[in-house]
C-alpha cells in the first residue's frame, strides 16, 4: 500500500520557472490538499480538492494552480516560480463523506523540499 | 477565524523526564477537530490523535496522554518518561467539524528534543 506519493523529493529551481509537484494516492479518497512547511510557520494550506473535478483556495493560494481530473491525482503548479515559494511542500488526503464523518485524519506524502534560487 | 498556538518553539528535556506540549486554539465553531502530529527528523508528518469537541475524556495510549479543555480552549499533549526516540517537531491542529474533508489549521509546532 503506497499511500501517498509525492515526486520529486527535492528540486531546485531558477526564479521565473515553471513546474509541476506530483502527488498521487492509492486510498481511494475524495479530499486532498497541499500544504507548504515554512520554519516558524507550522503548515499552511495552499489548495484543496474534495473530489475529482472541484478544487479550492486555501490560505496562501497566490502562484499556484491545481486542478483534479481524476480522484488519484492532484498535481501542484508553480507557473513562474520566485524565492518566496522556497519550502517544503506536503499533499495529504484522506476519507470525507463530510459532516460527522468528515475530519477524518489526513495521510501525508513525504515533502518535496523545492529550493528556489 | 480559527487559529492555534504552541507558544513553546523548542523545549529540551533529559531522557525519562516527563514533558507537556501546550496547544491552545481559537473557533467561533461549536464543532470541530483537534489533531496532534509528530514530524520526526526524517520529516514525514505522523498522526497521533484526533478529537472532536464533543469529547472532553482525556485520552491515553502508552506513554502519550492529551487533555482537552473546552473551557480554556486547550488541547495538551504529555509524554510520560520521555525518550530519545521522542525527539520531534509535534503540530496541533485544528478543523472544522463539517468542513468536508477538514481543511487542517495548523499551530507553529514545538520542537521537543530529549537528550539522553
Amino acid at each position: 500500500n503506497a499511500g501517498v506519493t509525492q515526486t520529486p523529493k527535492f528540486q531546485v529551481l531558477k526564479t521565473g520557472q515553471s513546474m509541476t509537484l506530483q502527488c498521487a494516492q492509492d486510498m481511494n479518497h475524495e479530499y486532498m490538499s497541499w500544504y507548504r512547511q515554512d520554519p516558524g510557520m507550522g503548515l499552511r494550506l495552499i489548495h484543496y480538492s474534495v473530489g475529482a473535478g472541484i478544487t479550492d483556495q486555501g490560505e496562501v493560494p497566490n502562484g499556484y494552480n491545481v486542478s483534479r481530473s481524476t480522484t488519484e491525482d492532484f498535481p501542484l503548479r508553480l507557473l513562474s516560480a520566485a524565492p518566496s515559494q522556497t519550502s517544503v511542500y506536503f499533499c495529504a488526503s484522506s476519507y470525507s463523506r463530510g459532516g460527522r464523518n468528515s475530519n477524518q485524519p489526513q495521510h501525508f506524502g513525504d515533502g518535496t523540499r523545492l529550493s528556489i534560487l | 477565524a480559527q487559529k492555534v498556538t504552541q507558544a513553546q518553539t523548542e523545549i529540551s528535556v533529559v531522557e525519562k523526564e516527563d514533558v507537556t506540549l501546550d496547544c491552545v486554539y481559537e473557533t467561533r465553531d461549536t464543532t470541530y477537530y483537534l489533531f496532534w502530529y509528530k514530524q520526526p527528523p526524517s520529516g514525514e508528518l505522523v498522526f497521533l490523535i484526533r478529537r472532536n469537541s464533543f469529547d472532553e475524556q482525556n485520552e491515553i495510549s502508552g506513554r502519550y496522554s492529551w487533555n482537552f479543555q473546552k473551557s480554556t480552549s486547550s488541547f495538551n499533549f504529555t509524554i510520560t518518561a520521555s525518550q530519545v526516540v521522542d525527539s520531534a517537531v509535534y503540530f496541533c491542529a485544528l478543523s472544522e467539524i463539517y468542513n468536508q474533508g477538514g481543511k487542517l489549521i495548523f499551530g507553529q509546532g514545538t520542537e521537543l528534543s530529549v537528550k539522553p
